[in-house]
């Protein structure tokens, strides 16, 4: 089966400090995505990597920044983190490709307070 | 762009109902779609994928059908139990790796 693993369930965290949100996947895939999901907003690309070293921005990147130095690990970072930055904070791992029957396989989620 | 619709967005439903679950999608370029369920505070737990070659997809109690030229996925669910409240969410793959979610329908089975 595949897994992937999150750091922290959850997380309370004070505005202005340095956040790290961790994941680990075990299948060796190329892509990882973070995630965050928001009541009436849903689930929001913020960034993704497809291979090491490598990022692309998603559709909400702003005030966040990404870390992926080794192929089962990428690493979400707030820089100075921010009340509205509350949220859950959800991971994905697939195989790099065009194959349609390649699918985004999800951690457990990270429910971040900032107070 | 594309966008993700799911109706209704909450349903409730007395147990051992068979019931269907809506999702609609604006372009039909997608890769293939997803169904996901989602119990309340937890991570997503992939359902059925359906390829964008294939009409349905199969797994116990659930069935996924996808007709791409309409823009619509349906998920039914046999025999409803409690065990089966939750959200589900659909998701399409658009781009090779990028995924658009619907906002999902909050799923309640009464005993």
């Amino acid at each position: 089966d595949v897994k992937v693993t999150q750091s922290s369930r959850y997380l309370v965290k004070r505005t202005g400090e340095k956040v790290f949100l961790e994941c680990v996947q075990d299948m060796d895939h190329e892509n990882m995505f973070w995630y965050r999901q928001d009541p009436g907003l849903g689930l929001r690309l913020i960034y993704f990597s497809y291979d090491v070293k490598m990022k692309e921005k998603g559709d909400i990147p702003e005030g966040y920044s990404v870390s992926r130095e080794k192929k089962e690990r990428f690493s979400l970072i707030l820089e100075s983190a921010s009340t509205n930055q509350t949220s859950m904070y959800l991971c994905a791992s697939s195989p790099f490709g065009l194959a349609d029957s390649y699918e985004q396989y999800f951690g457990p989620g990270t429910r971040l307070t900032v107070t | 762009k594309q966008e993700v619709t799911q109706i209704p967005a909450a349903l409730s439903v007395p147990e051992g109902e068979n019931l269907v679950l809506n999702c609609s999608f604006t372009d039909s370029a997608i890769y293939n779609l997803q169904w996901f369920r989602q119990d309340p505070g937890k991570g997503l737990t992939s359902l059925l994928l359906i390829q964008s070659s294939q009409r349905e997809q199969t797994s116990g109690r659930l069935n996924a059908s996808l007709d791409k030229s309409s823009g619509r996925s349906t998920l039914y669910i046999a025999a409803s139990q409690p065990g089966d409240s939750a959200t589900y969410l659909c998701a399409v793959r658009q781009g090779a790796q990028k995924l658009v979610f619907g906002q999902g329908t909050r799923l309640t089975i009464n005993p």
